[in-house]
């Protein structure tokens, strides 16, 4: 079975713009998480999403929104992007919300 | 709040020797679970195992062995008879059960780099 797919692999942006992330969650599972990992640290919680609901939102700016779509894929965007926005971001899918969690290969977010 | 301290940076070692990885965490509830996770230079963080609170049996599971010590807040990881392959950065984990949420957050350690030279 397939894992955790996640699109784009590498992206690079200025500062200023928009980007949107994809996840695609192991077949079957019904939740995804985003997390986002800066170099030379442990991932940070952005999002929980489960039945196309938020269920749990960490510390961040508004300019990071997210949604999960019927087939339970999700998408992550950020706005108005900052430097410190570089980060790889990791997305993570679980059966139900408070099952094992199982990451995908992260995309590598660059703003210049 | 959560929190979860890998004091080790960075593990050095020989091909063959033991290498264990300190894990210490703070929560305030009492029913959450631990986890490890390991990040080969590719990038994807890798499971390999999760432990819930009120089980503090010891596992091994091949060469990899946990020790779960309540009373000190700890977790810690041990790899026998180390191997190139092993050479990654391992990040410990926490997630409480809070029984009125749905959610299941992962607050993270700051990640053991360990580098296992042949």
């Amino acid at each position: 079975d397939a894992g955790v797919t996640q699109s784009p692999t590498h992206l690079i942006k200025t500062r200023g713009q928009h980007v949107t992330l994809r996840c695609s969650p192991i077949s079957g599972h019904k939740s995804v998480s985003w997390y986002q990992q800066v170099l030379g640290q442990g991932p940070q919680f952005i999002f929980q999403y489960y039945e196309k609901e938020e269920r749990g939102r960490g510390n961040f700016p508004d300019r990071f929104s997210a949604r999960q779509f019927p087939n339970y894929s999700s998408e992550l965007n950020v706005n108005a992007l900052l430097l410190g926005d570089s980060a790889l971001y990791l997305c993570a899918s679980s059966l139900m919300a408070r099952d094992t969690q199982y990451f995908g290969p992260g995309t590598r977010l660059t703003v210049l | 709040a959560q929190k979860v301290t890998q004091a080790q940076t960075e593990i050095s070692v020989v091909e063959k020797e033991d290498v264990t990885l300190d894990c210490v965490y703070e929560t305030r509830d009492t029913t959450y679970y631990l986890f490890w996770y390991k990040q080969p230079p590719s990038g994807e963080l890798v499971f390999l195992i999760r432990r819930n609170s009120f089980d503090e049996q010891n596992e091994i599971s091949g060469r990899y062995s946990w020790n779960f010590q309540k009373s000190t807040s700890s977790f810690n990881f041990t790899i026998t008879a180390s191997q190139v392959v092993d050479s990654a950065v391992y990040f410990c984990a926490l997630s409480e059960a809070d029984r009125g949420a749905a959610g299941n957050k992962l607050t993270f350690g700051g990640g053991t780099r360990v580098l296992v030279k042949p």
